[in-house]
């Protein structure tokens, strides 16, 4: 595997449902980010990780939590969701240094029912 | 507050056809701005990072420029395959997120 990696491609819950979204970097990147794309929307910002600590939680419900275990895998857990929540949720992370490029993954597409 | 603003919203061409995509910003100190390639169901592909004004980047058939207010995404004599919608997006100084723009959606005809 190359890249940002992302699993699974495509998730419909129900909003009783609890799941979680995984993402892997095979970068060697310290920081990874979580963003929201919903239709007709600009990419929105939910959290960031640097070194595996949470530096920017963009004001995001509790019941999106996010979970750093290593500066390779981020997660996001889902709990309780509404149907507004369906959107495209986007992996991305950054080499520590001059580059301030971040690199995307494929995301996953939620649906709440 | 940062703002990003694309134009147009949508742009057709014909193959070989040449057009620019506009990206509009105001930031309180801009450490970067960023093009991104977005395909259907996918996520953004990196194309260029933009430091300061007056900087310039080519990758086949795109240019990318920078001037203190603007970025402008020159397409010389598209392909079908240029087809995508394109995200211009700004990092402020000490800030972590991308500010995105809606986007520009291309489609290029035969």
């Amino acid at each position: 595997e190359t890249g940002v990696t992302q699993t699974p491609r495509h998730l419909v819950m129900g909003m009783t449902n609890k799941k979680s979204l995984k993402c892997e970097q095979h970068l060697g990147h310290n920081a990874m980010y979580w963003y929201k794309q919903s239709a007709k929307k600009p990419l929105e910002l939910m959290f960031v990780y640097n070194f595996k600590e949470q530096t920017e939680n963009n004001s995001v419900p509790s019941r999106f939590s996010p979970e750093c275990p290593n500066s390779s895998h981020l997660f996001l857990h889902l709990h309780t969701l509404q149907p507004e929540d369906s959107a495209l949720y986007l992996c991305a992370s950054k080499a520590e240094g001059l580059s301030e490029t971040q690199y995307f993954g494929p995301g996953t597409r939620l649906l709440v029912l | 507050e940062d703002q990003v603003t694309q134009s147009p919203e949508a742009l057709r061409l014909q193959e070989g056809e040449s057009s620019s995509l506009n990206c509009s910003y105001t930031v309180s100190g801009l450490r970067g701005l960023f093009w991104y390639r977005q395909d259907p169901g996918k996520g953004p592909e990196f194309l260029f990072t933009l430091y300061s004004a007056g900087e310039e980047k080519e990758k086949e058939r795109l240019k990318a420029t920078l001037t203190k207010k603007e970025s402008f995404l020159h397409i010389t004599a598209p392909k079908p395959e240029d087809s995508a919608t394109y995200l211009c997006a700004v990092l402020r100084d000490s800030g972590y997120a991308l500010n995105f723009g809606k986007g520009t959606s291309l489609l290029v005809t035969p």
